[in-house]
């Protein structure tokens, strides 16, 4: 079964400029999110959709970030402008909730982003 | 909020040696505690996970206990060996938000030979 898959791997864009980012969570997973890690600080959330509805944005730092999960697959992060703050490691993650095991998040391998 | 405080590194070991990392958390809910761990270039993957009180997940050599008396989480492994250098993050989902999960700000461990 795949994993999380994540694209671009990396990407070096200037200042500026526009990056968007996708994610696919794993086959089956209602639930997807983004999360962010800047340089050696911690990992914080982003948002969490489910299927295709936002059910948390608090994460989302500012209205440069847009998400969107068009018809509850895949989901895009579009920063829009980019800002030298904004360089880090996305990462999306994707679950399925069960009510015996709870929410284990499944991670894709980040997608790296310098702004220069 | 949900808080997920854990030990700052860089926490440098000789091989063999013994490994704890602690964690710790404040939550509302129902929490279930989680280990991940990112090794150099890679992304995040699953370490281990508790889904209830005195539960022990273990993994690679690695255990760690939740222990709802003292909202811990502390991740241990006996002997590390030079592969295990990597982050470790600590990370708590809670029923009652949402299942969101929230990391702590992850010990990078370096293993010397």
């Amino acid at each position: 079964e795949a994993g999380v898959t994540q694209f671009p791997s990396h990407s070096v864009i200037e200042k500026g400029q526009t990056v968007t980012l996708r994610c696919d969570p794993i086959s089956g997973h209602d639930n997807l999110y983004w999360y962010r890690r800047v340089m050696g600080k911690e990992i914080k959330f982003l948002l969490h959709f489910v299927k295709e509805s936002k059910q948390d944005e608090s994460g989302m730092p500012n209205n440069r970030f847009l998400a969107e999960r068009t018809g509850g697959t895949y989901s895009t992060l579009k920063v829009q402008p980019a800002e030298l703050e904004d360089s880090g490691v996305y990462f999306c993650a994707s679950s399925q909730v069960s009510l015996t095991s709870g929410n284990t998040i499944y991670f894709g391998e980040g997608s790296w982003l310098t702004v220069v | 909020g949900n808080s997920v405080t854990q030990m700052e590194g860089p926490v440098t070991l000789s091989e063999e040696a013994f490994l704890t990392i602690n964690c710790t958390y404040t939550a509302t809910g129902y929490p279930s505690p989680f280990w991940y761990v990112q090794y150099p270039g890679e992304g995040l993957q699953l370490l281990l996970k508790a889904t209830k009180a005195d539960d022990k997940g273990s993994n690679k050599g690695f255990e760690a206990t939740y222990r709802k008396e003292t909202t811990s989480f502390h991740l241990e492994k006996g002997s590390v060996q030079v592969s295990d250098s990597a982050v470790y993050f600590c990370a708590l989902s809670d029923r009652t938000g949402g299942f969101k999960t929230i990391f702590g700000a992850g010990t990078r461990l370096f293993v010397k030979a």
